[in-house]
């Protein structure tokens, strides 16, 4: 059975710093792109970061570029974020994410989700 | 940007058919996945590329696909299937994925 368990959200103060960390088991952790997609209070779906296999492609959504880093420990099966320079914007679940990848069509979807961590960045 | 247009809500009598709308430009050329989440739950995928049903989803959810929109549709709704349903795209113009704004199904 495949299991994402996501650990690390908390209270922080603007300008402040947190480090998700999200446990996978029952599949071959390193041979899946995996996300991080969060969702505000209330609101929709936004995927915030990827991470290739090997670790060795990230991406990331433009409002947490030069902020966020996306890293993942195949021998540990674990992936985290590392977020820094938080703002009131930045509340939400964080939800860790299995994506399902093709190149031909290029196409990406999540057939497995965490539990989600919430994030609350408030003064 | 790739966007999605999504009706904010779906009212579906109980046992009826429920059917939540994905609207995007030329939307039938691209693959869609929907998720379901009902509240204080993760997401939970319910449809893949326009049609296909994950295993341990029922066969009463099913996707199409054409033109400028893709359809969930939910037969026989139950109690159960009341929810919030995302669709999303990968935009390979952009490399990145899109969500809807999300739907919430309610079941009268």
């Amino acid at each position: 059975e495949v299991q994402l368990v996501e650990s690390g959200g908390g209270l922080v103060q603007p300008g402040g710093s947190l480090r998700l960390s999200c446990a996978a088991s029952g599949f071959t952790f390193s041979s899946y792109w995996m996300s991080w997609v969060r969702q505000a209070p209330g609101k929709g779906l936004e995927w915030v970061a990827n991470i290739k296999q090997d670790g060795s492609e990230k991406y990331y959504v433009d409002s947490v570029k030069g902020r966020f880093t996306i890293s993942r420990d195949n021998a540990k099966n674990s992936l985290y974020l590392q977020m820094n320079s938080l703002r009131a914007e930045d509340t939400a679940v964080y939800y860790c994410a299995r994506d399902s990848t093709t190149v031909t069509p290029p196409d990406r979807f999540v057939d497995y989700w965490g539990q989600g961590t919430l994030v609350t960045v408030s003064s | 940007s790739y966007e999605l247009t999504q009706p904010l809500s779906v009212s579906v009598a109980l046992g009826q058919t429920a059917r939540i709308t994905c609207g995007g430009n030329n939307i039938g050329s691209k693959n869609v996945h929907w998720y379901q989440q009902k509240p204080g739950q993760a997401p939970v995928l319910v449809i893949y590329r326009d049609s296909n049903r994950p295993s341990g989803i029922p066969e009463r959810f099913s996707g199409s696909n054409s033109g400028n929109t893709a359809t969930l549709t939910i037969s026989r709704a139950q109690a159960g299937d009341e929810a919030d349903y995302y669709c999303q795209v990968w935009d390979s113009s952009t490399a990145w994925g899109v969500f809807g704004g999300g739907t919430k199904l309610t079941v009268l």
